[in-house]
This record gives structure tokens, sequence and C-alpha cells, in this order.
């Protein structure tokens, strides 16, 4: 069954500190591997796309890496800020293109705190 | 670059109402076109996908029917609201050519 599960459900964190938030899939065949931010009430909005063939991409504070082998992704925040309170979502496309063959996972619902 | 516009931004209609939720895209043209419905504290779950106009594929049985009637116009109807129908409406593009799909703003839908 094509599967994205996100760890951890919830994070709260101080402002200044570092975080990693967990993606694993079970999508085959596997075609991409995306990271969305979506702010409280508005859509979500690209941070990274990862292919098979990339194992690391960053969007300034932001790192994503990617273990084809193990189908497993994280997303680093470095330095948190207060703007970076969201939920971080991790979507999986089946094959070339998206569409229906997109999985999306429940995302983590992260919280920094002053 | 690709604009998403939905509207309206908020909504309450009442059991048994009709709905119509509207989306248009600008900076693109014959993207792909998507209705996902987003329940509180959940993940996305798409609802219709469109490669073309008057091209509606439907992913899960429901209440709900979705039309395209022009390449950059996708609209989200219902003939009768059920309780259940609240949830946030999002409405994404997607070059053909390209991987990432662009969402819009989001409608909020109450029910009572």
């Amino acid at each position: 069954k094509n599967q994205v599960e996100q760890s951890p459900q919830s994070l709260i964190i101080l402002e200044g500190k570092n975080c990693t938030l967990q993606c694993n899939y079970t999508v085959s065949p596997f075609s991409n591997l995306r990271w969305y931010k979506q702010d409280t009430g508005r859509g979500p909005v690209s941070l990274t796309i990862m292919t098979f063939s990339e194992n690391t991409k960053s969007n300034g504070r932001y790192t994503a890496t990617l273990d084809a082998d193990t189908k497993q992704s994280s997303l680093h925040i470095t330095a948190s800020q207060l703007s970076d309170s969201a939920s971080y979502i991790c979507v999986v496309s089946r094959g070339p293109g998206g569409g229906f063959k997109t999985i999306f996972g429940a995302g983590t619902r992260l919280f920094v705190k002053a | 670059s690709q604009t998403i516009h939905q509207w309206p931004a908020t909504l309450v209609q009442p059991v048994g109402s009709p709905l119509s939720l509207e989306c248009t895209v600008e900076g693109t043209s014959n993207p792909n076109l998507y209705w996902y419905r987003q329940a509180a504290g959940r993940g996305l779950q798409l609802l219709f996908y469109s490669v073309g106009i008057g091209q509606i594929s439907s992913e899960v049985p429901q209440n709900l029917s979705a039309s395209r009637p022009q390449d950059r116009q996708f609209i989200l109807s219902s003939k009768k609201l059920l309780l259940s129908d609240s949830g946030f409406y999002l409405c994404a593009c997607q070059d053909p050519n390209q991987e990432t799909q662009y969402f819009g703003p989001g409608t909020r839908l109450l029910v009572l």
C-alpha cells in the first residue's frame, strides 16, 4: 500500500534551536519527494523537491535529505524562528508526474516559542 | 510564475444548500488542476484532478462534483451540502512538465 508517514505529529521548540522532522514512505515506484510548509489557514508552499538521485537539498535554513534505499526523508530546520511555526507536509509522487499518483503525509505541526 | 486565485476565502452554508467554489490560475497554460480537502488536523485528500478542459477524474465517491469550463478555471460544486463537507478546500496547479504543485490560498467551508 502506498503510504507516507510523518513523525512526530507535533513538536514544540524554543526559538533559535534546531529540529528535524521525519518522513517514511512506502510509495512505489518512486518519482520524487517534496516538503511543503503550510501556515495556518493558508495553502501549502513548496520548500524542496528531490528525485531518486538526490540525497540532500537546501532552501535557506531548511535542509532536506533523502535515503531512497530505506525510503526515508528528513527536514532539518536550523536556528528556528517564530515564523517557522507551521505544518510541514511530506509529499511523495509515484512514477512520472503527479496528480492522483501523489500521496500526502498528514504533516508535522511545529510550534516555535520565544 | 503561477498565481492561483480562490474565492471566497471563507464560507458558511446551511446543510442542504448548494455550493460553488471557484479557482482560477494565471501564468501558465494547459496546467493540471486539482481540488483537495483538508479536515482540521488532517492531511490533504485529493478530490478531483483535471488534465484539460472538460476532463475530470474523481478520486473518492462523494457529494461533490467538479468542472473545468476553461483552461485555467476549475470549479467545485455541490447540489446539497452535508455537515461532513466542512473543511479547508485547496486548489492546486501543476505545469505538466514540472513536478511541483502550487497551491491557492484555500477556502474554509463551514456547513451548519
